[in-house]
């Protein structure tokens, strides 16, 4: 199993543009999970999926991050427009149960 | 609502040292936690959970961590620190149905081995 796929690595954008940052969630997995990790506020919950559908938006900071499941194999947290203050490591994980399984992460900055 | 207070956002022990890295939980409902370790530059890797089983639960790399409901805590300890070791280290709580609820983390402990 390849794990959790997170793409792309690492993204350097300029304000004002749109990021999307992309997530392969482990086959079978029925959970998935968008944190943001920094330096001041730690590993924060964005938003997580159930089956494809949104159960919890709360976490979501602005009405600039927007986050989609098409269908079970990939999802996309959009920013637009991106702020220097959306620079962090963003996070997906997916889950069958109790098996979290967290994705290498992307690295946003954005200047 | 549900959260977790690492004690100590630094930890330095020696190499072949005891470590003790430690964790209090506020939780209304009986808690699940968990244990994760984070490389440089990686994701969040699980270590060990407790799902209301033994209370005592052992985990990957040679740690282990003691649920104490009257105390509230869940800490991590490993008999003898390797350099390899050295990661940054996430206790996390959550509820008991399953992987629908979500990980609510703590600010995470930074672990130095040295020689």
């Amino acid at each position: 199993d390849a794990g959790v796929i997170q793409s792309p690595r690492h993204e350097v954008t300029e304000m004002g543009q749109e990021v999307t940052l992309r997530c392969k969630p482990i086959s079978g997995h029925d959970y998935l999970f968008w944190y943001r990790q920094t330096m001041m506020r730690g590993l924060e919950l964005l938003i997580y999926f159930n089956n494809n559908v949104p159960i919890d938006d709360s976490g979501m900071p602005e009405d600039r991050f927007s986050a989609k499941m098409p269908n079970a194999s990939f999802s996309t947290l959009k920013i637009q427009p991106s702020e220097p203050r959306d620079s962090a490591v963003y996070f997906c994980a997916s889950s069958f149960g109790w098996g979290y399984t967290f994705g290498s992460g992307t690295r946003l900055t954005v200047v | 609502a549900q959260s977790v207070t690492q004690l100590g956002s630094h930890v330095s022990v020696s190499e072949g040292a005891l470590v003790l890295l430690r964790c209090n939980y506020s939780s209304s409902v009986p808690p699940y936690l968990f244990w994760y370790v984070q490389y440089p530059n990686q994701g969040l890797q699980l270590l060990l959970k407790y799902t209301s089983a033994a209370t005592l639960v052992k985990g990957i790399n040679g740690f282990e961590a003691e649920f104490k409901k009257s105390e509230t805590s869940f800490h991590l300890t490993k008999p003898s620190a390797h350099m390899s070791d050295a990661a940054e280290y996430f206790c996390a709580v959550s509820g008991p149905t399953g992987g629908g609820n979500k990980l609510t983390f703590g600010t995470g402990t930074q672990l130095k081995v040295e020689l």
